[in-house]
């Protein structure tokens, strides 16, 4: 009953490293993003994917890449950090994009906290 | 550009009142209003809204989308302490594929 899983929980990197934070589901969902939370601006769409192959950008996806080779798995990469990348990360999925039904319900992991000095 | 804007950003209230929680929203194709309630970490889905006027409820939570206006409010009735928690509004449709969300409201429940 695993849902969406993300890892690390926590994650202290310093400016111009680069790492990748995981994201896994088991629902078989075809879609699935990536939301980035800061204080005082609700979450804001970073990247996103529609099925295996095909990703594309949301609201704010400067500095952040993605790939989605399977259906499970939708991994976010910082490629070289900076402390406006600080923000507590959430992966979320569903079966279908929110667009196209009015299913929009999205399920979502428990989120990646990442502080870079 | 699509926005979805949440009052008040903050309410505390006493265990037992009746609290609202509004959004407005704008969003182009507009398809779905949803609610979603966050505590210590992921949000949890509490609603989802499509048609004008249909109440929607779940326990002492109820809610109702009013496209005309292009707003929706979250009810609360008998409020208890584990109310307490930010409460997320979200539109769907829009440019990119994804919920648009508004900034939040933060409950506190007072015993």
């Amino acid at each position: 009953n695993a849902g969406v899983t993300q890892t690390p929980k926590f994650q202290v990197l310093k400016t111009g490293q680069s790492m990748t934070l995981q994201c896994a589901q088991d629902m078989n969902h075809e879609y699935m993003s990536w939301y980035r939370q800061d204080p005082g601006m609700g979450l804001r769409l970073i990247h996103y994917s529609v099925g295996a192959g095909i990703t594309d950008q949301g609201e704010v996806p400067n500095g952040y890449n993605v790939s989605r080779s399977t259906t499970e798995d939708f991994p976010l990469r910082l490629l070289s950090a900076a402390p406006s990348q600080t923000s507590v990360y959430f992966c979320a999925s569903s079966y279908f994009r929110p667009s196209l039904t009015n299913t929009g319900e999205l399920f979502f992991g428990e989120g990646s906290r990442l502080t870079v000095l | 550009e699509d926005k979805v804007v949440q009052s008040p950003l903050s309410l505390v209230v006493h265990e037992g009142d009746t609290v609202t929680l509004n959004c407005s929203y704008e969003v182009t194709n507009f398809r779905s209003l949803l609610w979603y309630k966050q505590e210590k970490k992921a949000p949890t889905f509490l609603f989802m809204l499509t048609s004008s006027g249909i109440e929607k409820k779940s326990g002492r939570l109820s809610s109702i989308l009013d496209k005309k206006e292009l707003s929706s409010i979250l009810n609360i009735t008998a409020t208890q302490t584990g109310d307490s928690a930010i409460y997320l509004c979200a539109g769907s449709g829009g440019g990119a594929d994804g919920l648009t969300f508004g900034k939040g409201t933060h409950l506190i429940i007072q015993p």
